[in-house]
């Protein structure tokens, strides 16, 4: 079974300091892996996606994530943290053969203080 | 402008009522989703329609119902047979269900709240 791992519900960091959101995953085959931002109240907003080509993706909002093959990781980082950053970060896996169906992970709650 | 609007944005409703969740994009997509989300839980997956006049269970589809008369509609019935329908009810779609490399564009969300 298909299934998407984000180990922290929480992570807390200081305004200026890099922040990281761990995600792994577990699947069959080579999924398409993606980050979503939800604010309070509101549907989930697109960041970045992995789909081939260069382990490294950047996506909005000065954030990028790594895919890293050999440890089933997708890790979303951002360099300088904002207080605006503060919200609710899903991973989500999708394979070719699931009728566009993704796996999304219970979500990490990122709070930046100033 | 182009996008997925749900509808109402808080609905409530006493125990052993049927209501219908409005969800409509017009981004000419071809497949569309319902989930739940609950605290801590992530996102769930109701129900999904890949083709007009077709849909399929997901992972929890017990007590929650579909239809998919037009493209552009897609509209979620919580039965009273769903024991625990309090949640956060999010709407999406994609282009097309094979396009599994595209993300998928998600509705504002209607919020259900059982008295």
């Amino acid at each position: 079974a298909q299934s998407v791992a984000q180990p922290e519900d929480q992570v807390n960091v200081a305004e200026g300091n890099p922040l990281t959101v761990k995600c792994t995953y577990s699947v069959s085959g080579n999924p398409y892996l993606f980050w979503y931002v939800q604010y309070p109240n509101r549907g989930l907003q697109f960041l970045l996606k992995y789909i081939t080509g260069d382990n490294l993706v950047k996506g909005s909002y000065g954030f990028e994530a790594e895919f890293n093959k050999s440890q089933t990781s997708f890790h979303l980082k951002k360099p300088s943290a904002l207080v605006s950053d503060s919200a609710l970060y899903f991973c989500a896996a999708s394979l070719n053969t699931n009728a566009g169906k993704s796996t999304f992970g219970d979500g990490t709650t990122l709070t930046v203080k100033p | 402008d182009g996008g997925i609007t749900q509808s109402p944005k808080y609905l409530f409703r006493k125990e052993g009522q049927n209501v219908t969740l409005s969800c409509e994009q017009n981004l000419n997509h071809d497949a569309m989703y319902w989930y739940r989300q609950d605290p801590g839980q992530g996102l769930r997956l109701i129900y999904y329609s890949q083709i007009v006049n077709d849909f399929q269970k997901g992972d929890i589809a017990e007590g929650y119902s579909v239809s998919r008369e037009k493209k552009e509609s897609f509209p979620l019935t919580v039965t009273s047979a769903q024991k625990n329908p309090t949640a956060f009810y999010l709407c999406a779609s994609l282009p097309r269900p094979q396009a599994h490399h595209n993300e998928q564009f998600f509705g504002p969300g209607t919020r259900l709240t059982v008295l």
